[in-house]
């Protein structure tokens, strides 16, 4: 079975600092996708950021990317100049080839001004 | 496309009493997702659906709880009888069948059970 471990419930970081949001993940296969999704209060999930497996350069969008380390199934999130609509709820998932999404519990981030 | 569209909102209803939640996928998507979210567990995958047909219904948590897809633009989460520790935003979620798509998700049904 895949799990994912997001150990930290919450963090903090002030704006336009740098953040890393932890992700890790359990599974036999070898391919699969990961996700970052994004839960401000409007309480919509939001796609910040993708990963396939297969590919070794990580992704990158805007001020989000991430550090993918395949090997110690490792999916960190970094967020620079961090701005105030940051604030939220970060849910890091795997997709496995059966198109089944597997969360972790999530990280409350808040970005103080 | 207006996105995965989840009724109602909000509901609060009484213990005992049967609830029905919606959800309208987004056209053209063969892969339907119920999660459940609460603050103790989090994001919970409750049953999935490809092309209407239920593939995984282990994170049902009672014979209370029941979910149909009776086509590809409907689905229904149903909890009869209601219990309190029911409580939580149940949310809709599609699919397509190809590699590195995302879930796009509705915006939730905060279900209140009293």
């Amino acid at each position: 079975a895949q799990t994912v471990t997001q150990s930290q419930p919450e963090m903090s970081v002030q704006e336009a600092e740098t953040v890393t949001l932890s992700c890790t993940y359990d599974t036999s296969e070898s391919n699969y996708y990961l996700f970052w999704y994004k839960q401000p209060p409007s309480r919509q999930m939001i796609l910040v950021i993708r990963q396939e497996a297969y590919k070794q350069q990580n992704a990158t969008e805007n001020r989000f990317s991430v550090n993918f380390q395949k090997a110690a199934k490792s999916f960190s999130l970094k967020i620079s100049d961090s701005q105030l609509g940051d604030t939220a709820m970060y849910f890091c998932a795997f997709m496995n080839t059966g198109n089944q999404f597997y969360f972790g519990t999530g990280t409350s981030l808040t970005v103080i001004p | 496309d207006a996105g995965v569209i989840q009724s109602p909102r909000h509901e609060v209803t009484e213990m005992g009493q049967e609830v029905t939640l919606r959800c309208k996928p987004i056209s053209g998507h063969d892969y339907l997702f119920w999660y459940r979210q609460t603050m103790m567990r989090g994001l919970e995958l409750l049953i999935y659906f490809n092309n209407n047909v239920p593939i995984d219904d282990s994170g049902m948590p009672e014979d209370r709880f029941s979910a149909k897809m009776p086509n590809a633009s409907f689905s229904t989460l149903k909890i009869q009888p209601s219990e309190p520790r029911d409580s939580a935003v149940y949310f809709c979620a599609s699919s397509l069948r190809h590699q590195n798509t995302e879930a796009f998700f509705g915006q939730g049904t905060r279900l209140t059970v009293v």
